[in-house]
């Protein structure tokens, strides 16, 4: 059982590069998320996703796109990459609303930007 | 100003030794606070959740105690283990809105000596 993988796990792109960062779950969970964390931040939600087609914007959603076509999927894209992006990119997921269910992280991705 | 404020920053203490992590918020209303474990490299593990009403939860070793009244919650740990070693983060979920969201903290980095 994977559960929730990321791929890749590492990444350097360049400024204004596309991008995109992959999450994978195989629990059937409803509830997706992409989180960012930088030295001096706690994580910080960027998108989410409560079901496959229904995505909504987190605390820090600008520069980024998502999309759900299937429930176990949650893609993240960088439209055009900038050097505040270099972050480590986390995917989790939950069986329902978070407030009630737990979150599961993924391992992360780094992703620098040059 | 960060609603979630985590002390210290960084804690090394040796094997076998107790510890006690704090946590402070200003998150308000909220509906419940966790507890994450993070290893270097890896996403958060949750380690224990309380709601507003509860005022201690363990698991094995360690034990969080929550104060909604001084907003003021603690994760102690007990006889200190090498794999302890870790980043400790404490996350309250704020439900002003209407819709929930989780307030991160910057977390505590745990270093346990031999």
């Amino acid at each position: 059982d994977a559960g929730i993988t990321q791929s890749p796990r590492y990444k350097i792109t360049e400024t204004g590069r596309q991008v995109t960062l992959m999450c994978h779950q195989t629990w059937s969970h409803s509830y997706m998320f992409w989180y960012r964390q930088d030295l001096g931040h706690g994580l910080r939600l960027i998108y989410y996703s409560a079901a496959a087609d229904i995505t909504d914007k987190g605390e820090v959603p600008d520069g980024y796109v998502v999309s759900r076509s299937k429930t176990e999927n949650f893609p993240l894209t960088l439209e055009s990459a900038t050097r505040s992006q270099t972050s480590v990119y986390f995917c989790a997921s939950s069986e329902g609303q978070p407030l009630r269910y737990e979150q599961y992280f993924g391992p992360g991705t780094r992703l620098t930007v040059t | 100003k960060n609603q979630v404020e985590q002390s210290p920053q960084s804690l090394i203490i040796l094997e076998g030794k107790n510890c006690t992590l704090q946590c402070n918020y200003t998150v308000s209303p909220f509906s419940n606070l966790r507890w994450y474990k993070q290893d270097t490299g890896r996403g958060p593990v949750s380690l224990t959740i309380m709601t507003f009403s509860e005022n201690t939860k363990s698991n094995g070793r360690y034990t969080a105690t929550l104060d909604a009244d001084t907003k003021q919650s603690s994760l102690h740990i007990t006889a200190s283990q090498l794999s302890d070693s870790a980043s400790y983060i404490c996350v309250v979920t704020d439900t002003t809105s209407g819709t929930y969201k989780y307030i991160f903290g910057t977390g505590t980095r745990l270093k346990v000596l031999a």
